[in-house]
């Protein structure tokens, strides 16, 4: 139990384009989702939490303009990267939380290439 | 959030060789978690550990939340075990902080 699926699991776009990220929580409801980013050979930096119904928080240095969580299902959570550059190129990846459950699940992560 | 950090940040081993990576947080705890990041990138729950000793297999965690640190131990070392080490941990809330990571090769 506690699956969580990411999709895409890579995706490559142009300078300018925007990318949409899906985090989905398969077989429990996920009150709280949470996003992070990898660059390679570093360590995962948590980017935002994301409650369902109300309006994601944002760490601290993360452009909340540029990176847009959406939370409208107990489900599915999004991370829309808009006007994608190369450096937003990066490793990124959801957990979710569900009431009761532990410990936290990790998607699989999306490898997002911008040229 | 918090501060976690890993030592040591590279370890390479000869098959077979035991090995103990530490993860030392800079606030109190709610929760503690040990991850093994494969070459894909996927996070594989190792332990949920916000206290005490846990075993599962040649892998055992023991997190002293008083001392603030966790200790993860590696027992007859297998080149299966390479890849990247990540603790994580959360004052609360589920908001997890990640450590710096150890990369571990094992070498046959």
């Amino acid at each position: 139990g506690a699956v969580v699926s990411q999709h895409p699991s890579w995706v490559i776009c142009k300078s300018g384009t925007s990318v949409k990220i899906e985090c989905r929580s398969l077989d429990f409801q996920a009150t709280t989702m949470f996003w992070y980013r990898q660059f390679p050979k570093q360590s995962l930096m948590l980017m935002a939490t994301s409650n369902e119904g109300s309006k994601a928080t944002y760490e601290q240095g993360v452009e909340k303009d540029k990176f847009l969580i959406n939370h409208a299902s107990l489900t599915l959570s999004t991370l829309t990267v808009t006007s994608a550059h190369p450096e937003d190129s990066s490793f990124y990846i959801c957990s979710a939380y569900g009431q009761g459950l532990s410990p936290l699940h990790f998607g699989n992560g999306t490898r997002l290439t911008v040229t | 959030g918090i501060q976690v950090e890993q030592s040591p940040p590279d370890l390479i081993l000869q098959e077979g060789a035991n090995s103990t990576l530490r993860c030392n947080f800079s606030d109190s705890v709610n929760n503690l978690q040990w991850f093994h990041q494969n070459p894909w990138g996927q996070l594989i729950n190792l332990f949920y550990i916000p206290s005490g000793t846990k075993q599962n297999g040649r892998l055992s965690a023991t997190t002293v939340a008083t001392e603030r640190y966790s200790l993860l131990y590696i027992s007859s070392s297998q080149t299966t075990d390479s890849g990247v080490y990540f603790c994580a941990a959360d004052r609360g809330g589920n908001q997890f902080y990640f450590g710096t990571g150890t990369s571990l090769t094992v070498i046959p």
